[in-house]
């Protein structure tokens, strides 16, 4: 039982590229969501997912998409990457009423 | 706009001795308050969860009280440990549990 795998680690993107980081669990979670940590910020929703086929926008949605084709992954696609991007980000997933369980993040710099 | 407040920033404190960290919201309609801890590098992770009737929660080192008529919260940890150094987290879900509010943490460096 892996729990919330996130992939790549780190990731150096120069403005304009794009990519997609991989989030993963085995735990049969319906809800995943993807928040971005910032420096002296609390963690910020990006998009979530209620199951399988269904999305929805968090706070902080522009410049990203996300989908949901199966109940173990949730990709988030950054489609044009800008300095403003350079974040922590971090998958999570939960059980209906119980604690998230969090990846251990990626690191992404945007140049 | 529904806010989640911590303080301190930071926090240094010997080992052994206790530190109280606090957690000011203003989510409303309330469902829940729990507490993560983040230690460097890695992804939070639940220590207690506090509802709206419950007043304190003990996991371990980890007190957790809430006040839900005046909306704080604070965790209190008892003779500290080196490995408590980290950030600690509070997140207030509001009553349909998929609005969640997270407070930016309180990094807490216990030196030996």
């Amino acid at each position: 039982n892996a729990g919330v795998t996130q992939t790549p680690k780190f990731q150096v993107l120069k403005t304009g590229q794009s990519m997609t980081l991989q989030c993963a669990q085995d735990m049969n979670h319906e809800y995943m969501s993807w928040y971005r940590q910032d420096p002296g910020m609390g963690l910020r929703l990006i998009h979530y997912s209620v199951g399988a086929g269904i999305t929805d926008q968090g706070e902080v949605p522009n410049g990203y998409n996300v989908s949901r084709s199966t109940t173990e992954d949730f990709p988030l696609r950054l489609l044009s990457a800008a300095p403003s991007q350079t974040s922590v980000y971090f998958c999570a997933s939960r059980y209906r009423g119980a604690p998230l369980h969090f990846g251990n993040g990626t690191r992404l710099t945007v140049t | 706009k529904n806010q989640v407040e911590q303080s301190p920033q930071s926090l240094i404190i010997l080992e052994g001795k206790n530190c109280t960290l606090q957690c000011n919201y203003t989510v409303s309609p309330f469902s829940n308050l729990r507490w993560y801890k983040q230690d460097t590098g890695r992804g939070p992770v639940s220590l207690t969860i506090m509802t709206f009737s419950e007043n304190t929660k003990s996991n371990g080192r980890y007190t957790a009280t809430l006040d839900a008529d005046t909306k704080q919260s604070s965790l209190h940890i008892t003779a500290s440990q080196l490995s408590d150094s980290a950030s600690y987290i509070c997140v207030v879900s509001a009553y349909n549990n998929n609005d969640m509010r997270f407070g930016a943490g309180t990094r807490l460096t216990v030196k030996p």
